[in-house]
């Protein structure tokens, strides 16, 4: 079967650095995305990765491993709005998009 | 502004009176796609199209229909909704599989 694991939940400090992992099996793999979702709203796209390594983006970065089916998701320099539900999804070898439960993450001051 | 409308943004119903839940974008996308998202399970796709004239079902089709008569809208239809269909629903557009995804407000459907 498909199958996409990342942490139900994570807390962290405002300013600190967090990693988000994402591990998968999937029947094979054509990219990576991770979206962010705030409570109440539409998720929305941070990035995606095809290639193995790493992907900067402003504080987010993003790391893939396809020999390991894994990836996760770096926040640096966290601020109070980063507080949201980020999830991992995967295209896999039919091209379909199969999502992550998500990982609700929690700053505090 | 490029968007992805969805329409209601909240409905209550009762079971079994048939429903139409549109969406429409403005983006000349070719992949649309429809989700349910629940507590604690994520989004589950419900059904896709790459194109016009073409569906296929997602993870979770059962109670629902689409159609694709035009590039921009890809209304989700529930035939006799039923209290297990109460999820939050969002549309989706993107120019392929591969591209970045631009979701809908979101739908909060409730069937009683």
């Amino acid at each position: 079967g498909q199958n996409i694991d990342q942490p139900t939940e994570m807390t962290a400090t405002e300013g600190a650095i967090v990693q988000i992992n994402c591990t998968y099996q999937t029947s094979g793999f054509n990219g990576l995305f991770w979206y962010q979702q705030h409570a109440g709203e539409a998720p929305t796209f941070l990035s995606y990765n095809v290639l193995d390594g790493l992907e900067e983006k402003g504080r987010f970065s993003s790391f893939l491993s396809r020999s390991k089916g894994y990836s996760y998701l770096l926040l640096k320099e966290l601020q109070m709005k980063d507080s949201a539900s980020y999830l991992c999804a995967i295209i896999d070898s039919n091209y379909q998009l199969i999502w992550g439960a998500g990982t609700k993450l929690i700053i505090k001051p | 502004e490029a968007q992805v409308t969805q329409n209601p943004r909240y409905l209550i119903t009762v079971t079994g009176k048939k429903l139409t839940v549109t969406c429409s974008q403005n983006m000349n996308h070719e992949y649309m796609s429809w989700y349910r998202q629940d507590p604690g399970l994520g989004l589950r796709q419900i059904y896709y199209s790459m194109n016009v004239e073409v569906t296929d079902k997602g993870d979770v089709p059962e109670g629902y229909k689409v159609s694709r008569k035009e590039k921009r809208n890809f209304p989700l239809i529930l035939e006799s909704p039923s209290p297990n269909q109460t999820s939050l629903y969002f549309c989706a557009s993107s120019f392929s599989i591969t591209g970045e995804l631009f979701f809908g407000e979101g739908s909060r459907l409730t069937v009683l």
